[in-house]
C-alpha cells in the first residue's frame, strides 16, 4: 500500500504555544488530505479535509482558527494546533487519497501533550 | 454523530477460536473498510470492498459487505494472538465523500 509519514512522531509542549505537525504522501500525490483526532480508547474522527491550493472543510465543531491546515503540494499537508491547551491533547492522524477515492492510507500519528 | 456502530466493543478469546465483528449504519455507503490499529501507531488498511454483497477473504479473515451497502462484517477463523489488535471499520459517505470510522473493535487472542 501507499505510505503516508507524519512528523514528528510526538510533541510534548507547553500552554499557549503552537505546534506544527507535517503530513506527506512519500509514493504518490495526494489529491486529498485529511486530518482526524484520536482520543484515548476511541475511534477516530475527523477534523477536517484539505484539497492541494484550496482552503481545508472543517466538520462540525472543530474551530479553523485554532487548527490551521496548509495543503501546499500534492504531498504535503501542515496542521499547526495554536495556542495549545492541555485539552487538546490527543493523538492526531494524517491520512490521504491518490488517485482511487475509495483507498485512505493513514500516517503514523503525532501525540501531542500538552503541559 | 457517530454512524457506524460495531459490536462487540471488546472481546477476549482464546488462540484457535472463530469470531465476528458486525459493523453496522443506517447510511449507504460507496465503499467500506476495514483496518487494524495497534497502540501509538496509525491505523492500517486491511481491505476495501465496494460492491453490495462484495465477499473478500485475506488469509484467515473474511470481509463482507451487505446487499444495501450499510453493513459490514469481518470473520476470522482459528485466531492467533498476533491478530491482538483494535479493528475499525470505516464507510466512504455517498454524498460527501467523507471517510467516517466505526466505534471500534478491541480483540485480545490469548494463547
Amino acid at each position: 500500500g501507499a505510505v503516508v509519514s507524519q512528523h514528528p512522531s510526538w510533541v510534548i509542549c507547553k500552554s499557549g504555544t503552537s505546534v506544527k505537525i507535517e503530513c506527506r504522501s512519500l509514493d504518490f500525490q495526494a489529491t486529498t488530505m485529511f486530518w482526524y483526532r484520536q482520543f484515548p480508547k476511541q475511534s477516530l474522527m475527523l477534523m477536517a479535509t484539505s484539497n492541494e491550493g484550496s482552503k481545508a472543510t472543517y466538520e462540525q465543531g472543530v474551530e479553523k482558527d485554532k487548527f490551521l491546515i496548509n495543503h501546499a503540494s500534492l504531498t504535503l499537508s501542515t496542521l499547526t494546533v495554536t495556542s495549545a491547551h492541555p485539552e487538546d491533547s490527543s493523538f492526531y492522524i494524517c491520512s490521504a487519497t491518490g488517485e482511487s477515492r475509495h483507498e485512505q492510507f493513514f500516517g503514523p500519528g503525532t501525540r501531542l501533550t500538552v503541559l | 454523530t457517530q454512524l457506524l456502530e460495531q459490536s462487540p466493543q471488546f472481546l477476549s478469546i482464546q488462540e484457535g477460536e472463530n469470531l465476528t465483528v458486525y459493523c453496522n449504519s443506517s447510511s449507504v455507503f460507496s465503499s467500506l473498510q476495514w483496518y487494524r490499529q495497534e497502540p501509538g501507531e496509525g491505523p492500517v488498511l486491511l481491505v476495501t470492498v465496494v460492491t453490495g454483497g462484495e465477499v473478500k477473504k485475506l488469509k484467515r479473515l473474511t470481509f463482507q459487505f451487505g446487499d444495501a451497502r450499510k453493513d459490514s462484517s469481518l470473520h476470522i477463523t482459528a485466531a492467533q494472538p498476533g491478530d491482538t489488535g483494535l479493528y475499525l471499520c470505516a464507510g466512504r459517505h455517498y454524498n460527501t465523500d467523507k471517510l467516517i470510522f466505526g466505534t471500534g473493535t478491541r480483540l485480545q487472542v490469548f494463547p
